[in-house]
């Protein structure tokens, strides 16, 4: 799992729901990122992380919240779920801001 | 803006070569990727290459890069059922004030034994 664990492994939710996944690495590294994968579409990022207590928007962070208050920690917040948010979320960590090692993924339905 | 191109399917039947083909749009990409994604599984990073080289060789994998074109590509020699996996190709692109990573859309590798 390249140092990167997710939790948790699979949810189903209804909508208006909340719910807050867990990522943790065990490398130390700054820089952590949480993506979201649909079929047919590259990962889209939606928060990454350039190091404790610092959190920045990626490409799709609208419905989305995250914190890092340790750095082996990034958690990824849905305050109200809608279908849309249906998808394989991803965690990844990297030392610089280059290679990036990904956790197996979250996978998230919103009924 | 940037994108990156990759060929949806590619099939071959064990013991070939297989030759997947991404195109980036981006030229200041730093850094390209290639990830494994087998079933269920998360992105295994299988191999990068820095923008200045042309070539990079590990074990079966070949790595071709031509910046002119802005064309990479991943070559498995001696391709295996266990290869059968969709594969990523990814660019880093650094500007001023911060840095992206940009996915293709993956390519999916079917292996006949």
């Amino acid at each position: 799992n390249a140092g990167v664990t997710q939790t948790p492994k699979f949810r189903v939710l209804k909508t208006g729901q909340s719910m807050t996944l867990l990522c943790a690495q065990d490398m130390n590294h700054e820089y952590m990122y949480w993506y979201r994968q649909d079929p047919g579409m590259g990962l889209r990022l939606i928060h990454y992380s350039v190091g404790e207590g610092t959190t920045a928007k990626g490409e799709v962070p609208d419905g989305y919240n995250v914190s890092r208050l340790k750095k082996q920690n990034f958690l990824l917040g849905l305050e109200s779920a809608a279908p849309s948010q249906t998808s394989v979320y991803f965690c990844a960590r990297s030392y610089s801001w280059e290679t990036q090692y990904f956790g197996p993924g979250t996978r998230l339905l919103v009924l | 803006g940037e994108d990156v191109e990759q060929s949806l399917f590619l099939s071959v039947r064990e013991g070939d070569s297989s030759v997947i083909n991404c195109t980036y749009t981006d030229s200041s990409s730093t850094y390209l990727y290639w990830y494994k994604q087998e079933p269920g599984a998360g992105l295994q990073l299988l191999t990068y290459i820095f923008s200045n080289m042309d070539m990079k060789q590990d074990q079966r994998l070949t790595v071709l890069l031509n910046k002119k074109d802005k064309h990479l590509s991943l070559r498995i020699a001696d391709t295996q059922t266990g290869d059968s996996a969709i594969y990523f190709c990814a660019e880093s692109i650094r500007y001023t004030g911060g840095f992206k990573t940009i996915f293709g859309a993956g390519t999916r590798l079917f292996v006949k034994a």
